[in-house]
């Protein structure tokens, strides 16, 4: 039983590549997440999603698109990157109260 | 606008010492009040919450106390340790709500 998964671990992209980063959890959570984390500013969420094929906007949802094709993963998808991305970012998953989450993604945006 | 507003956001404490952490809300529809421990490198992990039905609750050296009127609640770590040494989140959601609404986090440092 792994929890909650995120691949990669580290990503340096210039401004204007594009990545995706995937989320993965194995306890058949309905309920996922996408926080980003900086300093100062505690964990914003920027998406999430309240089952397979859905998807909704959080704080700060400008610049990312999700997908959640299948209830295990939830993708993170950045199309332009820009240096105020530079960030690290958290997927989480629940099924009643509490929130699970990964062990984050770290973002550098040169 | 956040939400749920945390105070101090560092805070130094000798081991053995006390640390308090403190967090104010104004959704009154919030009735749900977790704290997330998070160390360097990793994700957070809930350490403890609490509903509005009781003031206090107790797990192990980890207490959360709470006043509805206030609208506030805190943490307090009793007999402080190097280990404790980690970034403190309150949080708070409603229950309709899907998501939690996370304060700005307080560092804490346990000096030997």
């Amino acid at each position: 039983n792994a929890g909650v998964t995120q691949t990669p671990k580290f990503r340096v992209l210039k401004t204007g590549q594009s990545m995706t980063l995937l989320c993965a959890q194995d306890m058949n959570h309905e309920y996922m997440y996408w926080y980003r984390q900086d300093p100062g500013m505690g964990l914003r969420l920027i998406h999430y999603s309240v089952g397979e094929g859905t998807t909704a906007k959080g704080e700060v949802p400008d610049g990312y698109n999700v997908s959640r094709l299948k209830k295990q993963n939830f993708l993170l998808g950045l199309e332009s990157a820009a240096p105020s991305q530079t960030s690290v970012y958290f997927c989480a998953s629940k099924e009643y109260s509490e929130q699970y989450f990964g062990p984050g993604t770290r973002l550098t945006v040169t | 606008q956040q939400q749920v507003k945390q105070s101090p956001q560092s805070l130094i404490v000798q081991k053995g010492g006390i640390s308090i952490i403190n967090c104010a809300y104004e959704n009154t529809a919030f009735d749900y009040f977790p704290w997330y421990q998070q160390f360097p490198g990793k994700g957070p992990a809930l350490l403890i919450a609490i509903r509005p039905d009781v003031s206090e609750k107790k797990e192990g050296r980890f207490t959360i106390s709470f006043n509805k009127s206030a609208k506030q609640f805190s943490l307090h770590i009793m007999d402080s340790q190097p280990g404790d040494s980690a970034t403190y989140f309150c949080a708070a959601s409603g229950t309709n709500d899907y998501k939690l609404s996370f304060g700005a986090g307080t560092t804490v440092t346990v000096r030997a």
